[in-house]
């Protein structure tokens, strides 16, 4: 089966940088993906990893160490548009087609 | 371009009734994915339909059901509905099977 877990809620100050954690267990891993949902929208994609090591896309980041079943997300320069739950996910091969298996999110709350 | 639309966008049913929601994919996918996220939950996955096949079912009674059309258009169909049903639903599109997943603004179902 695969497990998800990721803090609740969070709170970081406008401009500073935030970590958000992912741990995960899962059957067979196929990749990690990381998605933004503000406040009654659809998600959208942030990242993907799928090989150990720090993938970089402007102010945000995401890492993955596949032997500890371990994944971040780092947001520098936070802003305020930056609120939002951030959702760990990885692929579910028990389902028989790869879909997303998600964390229950992290919300985030960038103060002023 | 258009992203994935959903319809209707919100949907107030009464505990009993059957409910379809419908899903139109960014052009030119062909896999189209159910999810249903309670509120404070990250999305659980319902169905994935691909070339008009289903390829893959989550945890959910035989009361869900869904399909694709030659378009790669989908219908997602609940009966009998309960209370616990009161969700947002996403679709979710993908060119391919192994792609990062696209999603829909949602459609909010509330059982009443």
């Amino acid at each position: 089966g695969q497990n998800i877990d990721q803090p609740t809620e969070m709170t970081a100050t406008e401009g500073a940088i935030v970590q958000i954690n992912c741990t995960y267990q899962t059957s067979g891993f196929n990749g990690l993906f990381w998605y933004q949902q503000h406040a009654g929208e659809a998600p959208t994609f942030l990242s993907y990893n799928v090989l150990d090591g720090l993938e970089e896309k402007g102010r945000f980041s995401s890492f993955l160490s596949r032997s500890k079943g371990y994944s971040y997300l780092l947001l520098k320069e936070l802003q305020m548009k930056d609120s939002a739950s951030y959702l760990c996910a990885v692929r579910d091969p028990g389902t028989g087609a790869n879909n997303l298996f998600f964390g229950t999110g992290t919300r985030l709350t960038v103060i002023p | 371009d258009a992203g994935v639309t959903q319809s209707p966008t919100h949907l107030i049913k009464t505990r009993g009734q059957h409910v379809t929601l419908r899903c139109s994919p960014i052009s030119g996918h062909k896999s189209v994915s159910w999810y249903q996220q309670v509120l404070g939950q990250g999305p659980q996955f319902i169905f994935q339909y691909y070339e008009k096949e289903e390829r893959g079912r989550g945890n959910f009674p035989d009361r869900f059901s869904a399909r694709q059309f030659p378009n790669y258009s989908s219908e997602l169909n609940v009966n009998a509905l309960l209370l616990g049903d009161s969700a947002l639903y996403l679709c979710a599109s993908r060119p391919d099977k192994n792609t990062e997943a696209f999603f829909g603004q949602g459609t909010r179902l509330t059982v009443v």
